[in-house]
């Protein structure tokens, strides 16, 4: 099973639509969680971080289930710059509080006018 | 705040030399920073973990020989490929970890190299 699961779309919403991305990760010993995107031939920016049950910034909200081992994004009132790869990256914690970050693939999202 | 740079942003060379690719914490201090590589259309891959005064952590597969990491101070960490190929070609990207609980991080804008 791979360790970061997500859906890689790509999702064509239109503007002003409500989105969501779903991601399932496998190591359950994961404490934190990362919401990043990506734009083409771009670093990866850090969206949102995710310490307890979920987080919420303006337009974007995540939602943590460890039961479940699965976090979502949703994103309101899509605009046409939200146009980009949303990247779910768990951190595996390792010893002395470092920590990888273990990237999948992304899901990628086109918001059309 | 929580600024990483990373130069050179591209870099073409001829196969067989060595490029070296340094990225810089600007406004706060990295005891570690990491280095990755993205293929076309794939995803980030963790190369290896730069320590600040101690050795890289390599990831099963990367060749520490071939990859040279020097993290010489809190601010620095330098990535080199040696004997450069065109297989080398990549997207490189570092990333610093901001200190405390938090253990987030911040990704440099890249580096792309093109092998002949």
């Amino acid at each position: 099973r791979k360790e970061v699961e997500q859906d890689p779309g790509p999702f064509n919403v239109p503007e002003g639509a409500t989105v969501a991305f779903n991601c399932t990760y496998s190591n359950s010993a994961s404490q934190s969680f990362f919401w990043y995107r990506q734009d083409c031939r771009k670093e990866p920016k850090l969206l949102m971080s995710v310490y307890s049950s979920g987080n919420e910034d303006g337009r974007f909200t995540a939602q943590l289930n460890r039961a479940s081992q699965y976090i979502s994004l949703l994103i309101r009132d899509s605009k046409l710059s939200d146009s980009a790869t949303y990247l779910c990256v768990p951190l595996t914690h390792g010893s002395g509080n470092t920590g990888k970050l273990i990237f999948g693939q992304g899901t990628t999202l086109q918001v059309k006018p | 705040g929580a600024v990483v740079s990373q130069h050179p942003s591209w870099v073409i060379c001829k196969s067989g030399t060595s490029v070296k690719i340094e990225c810089r914490s600007l406004d706060f201090q990295a005891t570690t920073m990491f280095w990755y590589r993205q293929f076309p259309k794939q995803s980030l891959m963790l190369m290896a973990t730069s320590n600040e005064g101690s050795k890289a952590t390599y990831e099963q597969g990367v060749e520490k020989d071939k990859f040279l990491i020097n993290h010489a101070s809190l601010t620095l960490s330098t990535l080199t490929v040696t004997s450069a190929h065109p297989e080398d070609s990549s997207f490189y990207i570092c990333s610093a970890r901001v200190g405390g609980a938090k253990n987030e991080q911040f990704f440099g804008p890249g580096t792309r190299l093109t092998v002949l």
